[in-house]
C-alpha cells in the first residue's frame, strides 16, 4: 500500500503570508494526487486535482505542483478564510490514500 | 447541481452491523464513468477511504477493512449503501460519501478524485 506523509503537521501563519505544504508518497503516484481543504465540522472541499489542476471556483491563490513522490500545495497570499486543515490524497490501483493533514492556524 | 446526503443510525452497539445510505442527485450511477466512494474521519483524526462502487458495479475496498465492508447501489433510487460489520468503538467517526470525477489517462486507465462530498453523518459506537 502507498503511504502518504505531510509536512509540517501544523503551520502558524499570518494573513498575507505565502504558505507551502509538502506531501510525499512512499512510491511514485505520477500526478494522480489531489488536495482538499477542511474546516472544523465541515466536509472536505476539493482544491486541486491531478497535482496541479485548479478545481473550478477555487481561488487562484491556491496552486499545486509536483510529480512522482513529492508534491506541494502553495497559498500565495493567505486569507482569513484559508485557516483550515489541508489533506493530500493519492489514487493508485483503484484505491485512495489520504495524508495525515496539515493544520494552518493563525500566528 | 450535484448533491449527496448520508443517512444512518447515530448510535450503534459494539458487534452490531452499521448500514449507511448515500442518497444523491444531479448525476446517475448508470452513466459510464460515474463512481461513489465512502470515507470516514474519527474525531480529531485524518480522513480514511473506505470503499468505492462504479457505474458498472465494480467494487473496491480499503484492504485493511475489506472483510467488514460491503458496498452496493440502487440506481433506480440514486442510492449507495455501505454496510460495516462487527462495529467497534474505534469505528466511531463521521462517515462521508463523495462523487468521484474521472479523467481518462492518455496511456489507458482512469484517474479519479472526489469532487463533491456530502455533509457527513456521525456514528458513535458504544454500549
Amino acid at each position: 500500500d502507498i503511504q502518504m506523509t505531510q509536512s509540517p503537521s501544523t503551520l502558524s501563519a499570518s494573513v498575507g503570508d505565502r504558505v507551502t505544504i509538502t506531501c510525499r508518497a512512499s512510491q511514485s503516484v505520477g500526478t494522480w494526487l489531489a488536495w482538499y481543504q477542511q474546516k472544523p465540522g465541515k466536509a472536505p472541499n476539493l482544491l486541486i486535482y491531478k497535482a496541479s489542476s485548479l478545481e473550478s471556483g477555487v481561488p487562484s491563490r491556491f496552486s499545486g505542483s509536483g510529480s512522482g513522490t513529492e508534491f506541494t500545495l502553495t497559498i500565495s497570499s493567505l486569507q482569513p478564510d484559508d485557516f483550515a486543515t489541508y489533506y493530500c490524497q493519492q489514487y493508485n490501483s483503484y484505491t485512495f490514500t489520504f495524508g495525515p493533514g496539515t493544520k494552518v492556524d493563525i500566528k | 447541481q450535484v448533491t449527496l446526503r448520508e443517512s444512518g443510525p447515530a448510535l450503534v452497539k459494539p458487534t452490531q452491523t452499521l448500514t449507511l445510505t448515500c442518497t444523491f442527485s444531479g448525476f446517475s450511477l448508470s452513466t459510464a464513468g460515474m463512481c461513489v466512494s465512502w470515507i470516514r474521519q474519527p474525531p480529531g483524526k485524518a480522513l480514511e477511504w473506505l470503499a468505492r462502487i462504479d457505474w458498472d458495479d465494480d467494487k473496491f475496498y480499503n484492504a485493511s477493512l475489506k472483510t467488514r465492508l460491503t458496498i452496493s447501489k440502487d440506481t433506480s433510487k440514486n442510492q449507495v449503501v455501505l454496510t460495516m460489520t462487527n462495529m467497534d468503538p474505534v469505528d466511531t467517526a463521521t462517515y462521508y460519501c463523495a462523487r468521484l470525477s474521472r479523467i481518462v489517462r492518455a496511456g489507458g486507465g482512469n484517474y479519479y478524485y472526489m469532487d463533491v462530498w456530502g455533509k457527513g453523518t456521525t456514528v458513535t459506537v458504544s454500549s
